[in-house]
């Protein structure tokens, strides 16, 4: 069965510093992956997605991550926090099935990203 | 190009009353997609769905949830006599189908269960 961890249910950063947002996954079969942030009271919004190839993915927002199969790993990353990145994160995963529809995600318990003035 | 539509927003209901939520599929997309998220949790799947036909509803309470997405109009997530367990932000996605599209999240309904 697929499942997602994400580290950290809290992570507080400084104005211009490093975001890192961890996420592990277990899957049977190769992944894909996703990360979603959430603004209160609102929907998610894709930031961004792995499914094959190159494995360091860039996203919206100056956000990046990278896939690695041998740590099952997806680890989202920002190097300069800005305070409209004060959100919630999703790290989700979904197997392809459904003739190829990637609707049925398994999402990990969210990170609330904090940043500092 | 209109997003995911749901509607209500917000809605309120007294224990046993029951709760209809509408979920308007992105223009082209036909696969729509529940999902309930509770305090302090990620969101959960409920049931994905094609016009007139549910694909997969693994993830539905075996009692009191239904949904439909019928030939024309909106995907109705249906909750009969609600209990306060069920207060939650229930999130509809749609994708167009096809192999290796994304899908895309409405901005929720959030029912409150007094």
């Amino acid at each position: 069965a697929q499942s997602v961890t994400q580290l950290g249910s809290h992570v507080s950063v400084s104005e211009g510093a490093l975001v890192l947002l961890r996420c592990n996954y277990s899957s049977s079969v190769p992944p894909y992956l996703f990360w979603y942030v959430q603004y209160p009271n609102q929907g998610l919004q894709l930031l961004l997605k792995y499914t094959t190839g190159a494995t360091l993915v860039k996203g919206i927002n100056g956000f990046e991550a990278e896939f690695k199969k041998s740590e099952t790993s997806f680890h989202l990353t920002k190097p300069s926090a800005h305070m409209s990145d004060a959100a919630e994160y999703f790290c989700a995963v979904s197997e392809v099935n459904y003739g190829g529809s990637q609707g049925n995600l398994i999402f990990g318990k969210g990170t609330k990203l904090s940043v500092k003035p | 190009n209109a997003g995911v539509m749901q509607n209500p927003r917000h809605l309120v209901r007294r224990r046993g009353q029951e709760a209809r939520l509408r979920c308007s599929p992105m223009k082209g997309h036909s696969h729509v997609y529940w999902y309930r998220q509770l305090p302090e949790e990620g969101l959960k799947f409920m049931v994905y769905l094609q016009k007139e036909n549910i694909i997969d509803e693994s993830g539905m309470p075996k009692e009191r949830f239904s949904a439909e997405f019928p030939k024309e109009g909106p995907s109705i997530l249906r909750i009969q006599q609600v209990v306060r367990g069920d207060s939650a932000a229930y999130f509809c996605a749609s994708s167009p189908g096809a192999s290796g599209n994304t899908i895309y999240f409405g901005e929720g309904s959030w029912l409150t269960v007094v």
